[in-house]
């Protein structure tokens, strides 16, 4: 219950296409949901993230859609570029907390 | 975003050794954690700290771990006797506030021989 998983494990797309990246939930009681890009060798750090009272958040090329009678949500990369090639976490928290439980990680490489 | 820095970067040690990891603050972040990724697997986490306390801790947080934050210095994470299962990145994360955005070190690799 206390898990997050993630698919795909690996996404190859090229320049400009639209890479999506997919976590799903059982904890209905979790309730903030970021996402972290990774690059080698460096720490987390948070791409964006979303609470369940809304069903769509854009920051820049980034949008996470989330459906909470699905429970699930996915991360998109508009106009991707080769400079988003990196390993993208999906996490989650429950209510009053700060434990962030990953996902197992989507490395993404994206192509000239 | 804030920088967050992590001494040593790597660190090689033999098995049964005590190591201390440390993480160095950031002046208005209150709330500290550690996290731990092994190779190639998803980042796990560890425990948290606030107000010099441990305020949740995960199961692979045993008697082996401690954590400290001595006289508002650095933030420490000590293992007391390595085992080979410990290599992994450790990770230290910091922020303001409950559910308010962790900034994360670059990481300690630790191999344990």
């Amino acid at each position: 219950q206390q898990q997050v998983k993630q698919s795909p494990q690996s996404l190859i797309v090229q320049k400009g296409g639209i890479p999506i990246i997919n976590c799903a939930y059982e904890n209905t009681a979790f309730d903030y949901f970021p996402w972290y890009q990774q690059f080698p060798g460096k720490g987390p750090a948070l791409l964006i993230a979303i609470r369940p009272d809304v069903s769509e958040k854009k920051e820049g090329r980034f949008t996470i859609s989330f459906n909470k009678s699905a429970k699930q949500f996915s991360l998109h990369i508009m106009d991707s570029q080769p400079g988003d090639s990196a390993t993208y976490f999906c996490a989650a928290s429950l209510h009053n907390t700060d434990k962030l439980i990953f996902g197992t990680g989507t490395r993404l490489q994206v192509f000239p | 975003e804030p920088e967050v820095t992590q001494t040593p970067s790597h660190q090689v040690t033999q098995m049964g050794q005590e190591v201390i990891l440390r993480c160095v603050p950031i002046s208005n972040h209150l709330y500290f954690y550690w996290y731990r990724q092994i190779l190639g697997q998803k980042v796990e986490f560890l425990v948290s700290f606030y107000n010099n306390e441990i305020s949740e801790k995960s199961e692979i947080f045993d008697d082996q771990f401690s954590v400290e934050r001595p006289d508002g210095s650095n933030f420490t994470l000590k293992i007391r006797s390595t085992k080979l299962e410990d290599s992994a990145m450790y990770f230290c994360a910091r922020n303001r506030g409950v559910q308010e955005t962790q900034y994360f070190g670059p990481g300690t690799r630790l191999l344990v021989l």
